[in-house]
């Protein structure tokens, strides 16, 4: 139980294209789902909190303009990434936040490496 | 300053080792800590969720907090080849939807 995927897995782009992240929750509605970005050797750094039906609260120094969330159902969540530059190649990570009863406990998808050309 | 400090290795060790992996944290606020191990280019998975002081031990891996140090750690035992991985520590405030925050990740590499 408790399985979240992400699509696509890896993904390359030209400079100016617009990218989409689809984060799902297989076996379990979320009502939050996180995004997070990671570069290489460093930790996970919160973009996003995506509460389903509401807007995205993004973190500090977050455009969230660039970064679109839209959380439309229990189980789904998309990242766009708008006019994707080389800069925001990334890991792009989301989780969803687990029924178990356990306060905080997140389940994080496979991922998906977007670079930019 | 951090609010989670941890040691980002990479930490090499032969196989059948016992493996510490620490963090320390500036919030007292924290009150659920989770270490999560994360393959490469793999989304994290959850090794251990703990609440407060204490240890919890789960097969080959033990957790333990300490809360007045502001320590955590992460104890594997009988290390394998298949743990070569990148350990993240991660923790939260008490109760309800709360922000986590985490460690930058320690990478191990278990030697056969």
């Amino acid at each position: 139980g408790a399985v979240v995927s992400q699509h696509p897995s890896w993904v390359i782009c030209k400079s100016g294209t617009s990218v989409k992240i689809e984060c799902r929750s297989l076996d379990f509605q979320a009502t939050t789902m996180f995004w997070y970005r990671q570069f290489p050797k460093q930790s996970l750094m919160l973009m996003a909190t995506s509460n389903e039906g509401s807007k995205a609260t993004y973190e500090q120094g977050v455009e969230k303009d660039k970064f679109l969330i839209n959380h439309a159902s229990l189980t789904l969540s998309t990242l766009t990434v708008t006019s994707a530059h080389p800069e925001d190649s990334s890991f792009y990570i989301c989780s969803a936040e687990g029924t178990s009863g356990r306060n905080n406990e997140q389940f994080f998808g496979p991922g998906t490496r977007l670079t930019v050309l | 300053q951090k609010e989670v400090e941890q040691d980002p290795g990479p930490l090499s060790v032969p196989e059948g080792a016992i493996v510490s992996l620490n963090c320390t944290y500036s919030n007292s606020a924290f009150q659920y800590f989770m270490w999560y191990r994360q393959y490469s280019r793999k989304g994290p998975e959850l090794l251990m969720y703990t609440y407060s002081s204490g240890n919890k031990e789960d097969g080959r891996f033990t957790a333990q907090v300490d809360k007045s140090s502001k320590y955590i750690s992460l104890f594997i035992r009988d290390s394998q080849p298949s743990d070569s991985a990148t350990y993240l520590c991660a923790m939260t405030n008490s109760g309800g939807y709360q922000k986590v925050t985490f460690g930058t990740g320690t990478k191990l590499q278990v030697i056969p």
